[in-house]
């Protein structure tokens, strides 16, 4: 039973923005959106999470939807570096536990 | 020092033998995880420890057997594996459980080949 969706790949040139979508219909009022990505042949790193309002830090923008059933991940200006696998997870509240989704591996172009 | 560290890089065993994984964390975290993630699928939970008492069984087989010796030290004790065990074990902590807030530190892992 997924939480959230993704899609399986995309793809990007460098230097340009990317927009990695999610969607969560399932999304309760306590349960938080947390992004994190898995490069080659390493553990997953934490990218971003936020619960209701837009959330910036220095690797990434979150624009969560005003419903909440969808948020998108956005790298403003992708580097070689950023290829990797990126995970939407939703953290449900209550049950205290982290669901993954499947993941978007995202490629990036010279 | 923000490090995960995770013992031995790669294991290989036969179905008979008994191993242990070792994961250790010097950020002062009371939460530690265990994951089993299979080629091209995300993480999957197994075991949280919070405080150093087990906190979260995901119904884990019991010939995986996990240990929290102390709060820095996370093991998995394997023992009768099945060649579909074979994976990728992901060690993680966070200095609460992992949850509104919590950022999870994930180590590099131990891929394990079940022969």
């Amino acid at each position: 039973d997924a939480k959230t969706t993704q899609p399986n790949s995309m793809e990007s040139n460098e230097e340009e923005p990317v927009h990695l979508p999610c969607n969560h219909s399932t999304i309760s009022g306590t349960d938080y959106i947390h992004w994190y990505r898995q490069l080659p042949s390493q553990g997953p790193e934490y990218v971003i999470h936020g619960l209701t309002s837009n959330v910036n830090n220095r690797m990434a923008s979150l624009a969560i939807a005003e419903d909440r059933k969808s948020s998108t991940l956005i790298l403003h200006r992708a580097t070689l570096r950023d290829a990797a696998v990126y995970y939407c997870i939703l953290y449900i509240y209550n049950f205290n536990k982290f669901y993954f989704g499947s993941g978007t591996k995202l490629n990036v172009k010279p | 020092d923000t490090e995960v560290t995770q013992t031995p890089k790669h294991l290989v065993m036969g179905m008979t033998n008994k191993k242990s994984l070792k994961c250790e964390q010097h950020m002062g975290h009371r939460a530690m995880y265990w994951y089993k993630q299979k080629a091209k699928k995300p993480p999957e939970l197994m075991f949280v420890y919070s405080y150093e008492k087990l906190s979260i069984n995901e119904s884990v087989p019991s010939r995986f057997s996990p240990e929290c010796p102390n709060s820095s030290l996370l093991n998995l004790h394997l023992h009768a594996l099945q060649p579909e065990d074979s994976a990728l074990y992901l060690c993680a902590s966070s200095q609460g459980l992992a949850g509104a807030a919590n950022e999870q530190f994930f180590g590099p892992g131990t891929r394990l080949t079940v022969l």
